[in-house]
């Protein structure tokens, strides 16, 4: 069974640094991009990139390049999501998910992590 | 930059059919998939490659497109349909991800 879990809800303050993680099992982690997906209390989705294990290439939105950084880590299947220096405006629910990917673009989340929310306050 | 068009909200009597549109100036070509996500909850895909649907998901639940319009639609709908639902595609130029705005099926 493919399963996506995440880790749990954060409270930072603005400038702090953080870094959450998505482990994955059940599959051949470095066979299938991952991506993370934001959520904004009361809002739609968002993408906001996503990461291929196997080499590490990574696709970020225009609207998050320059704002977090993807990672991976191999030997335990786990994709990270790091913000140097937060914004109260990064106040969300974060998901990750497994991209289904194929040479004919069709392309999409076939699996979800639970999700971490991320609380940014002074 | 190119986007999808969803309503807002949708609403439906049980027993009846729902349809939820995706509007797009490419999504005749595009592949579209669907997702749902009640409250509290992760989304979950129903509906990908346009018409198909993942095992678990039941028949009620169908997808379609027509010139630049793709459809989610949801036969003999329960209270327990009640949730947001998402169009998404794929774009190529460059590779990225497009989620519509979201839908509220509200269940009368």
């Amino acid at each position: 069974e493919v399963q996506l879990v995440q880790s749990g809800a954060e409270v930072k303050k603005p400038g702090e640094s953080l870094k959450i993680s998505c482990r994955t099992s059940g599959y051949i982690f470095s066979s299938f991009w991952i991506g993370w997906v934001r959520q904004m209390p009361g809002k739609g989705l968002e993408w906001m990139g996503i990461i291929y294990p196997g080499d590490s290439d990574t696709k970020y939105s225009p609207s998050f390049q320059g704002q977090v950084t993807m990672s991976v880590d191999r030997s335990t299947g786990t994709t990270y999501l790091h913000w140097s220096s937060l914004k109260a405006s990064d106040s969300a629910m974060y998901y990750c998910a497994r991209l289904t990917y194929s040479d004919s673009d069709v392309n999409f989340f076939d699996s979800w992590g639970q999700g971490t929310l991320v609380t940014v306050s002074s | 930059s190119y986007g999808l068009t969803q309503p807002p909200s949708v609403s439906v009597a049980p027993g009846k059919t729902a349809s939820i549109t995706c509007g797009g100036n490419h999504i005749g070509s595009q592949s579209v998939h669907w997702y749902q996500q009640k409250p509290g909850q992760a989304p979950v895909v129903v509906i990908y490659n346009e018409r198909d649907r993942p095992s678990g998901i039941p028949e009620r639940f169908s997808g379609s497109t027509s010139g630049n319009t793709a459809t989610l639609t949801i036969s003999r709908v329960e209270a327990g349909d009640e949730a947001d639902y998402y169009c998404q595609v794929w774009d190529s130029s460059p590779d990225h991800v497009i989620f519509g705005g979201g839908t509220k099926l509200t269940v009368l």
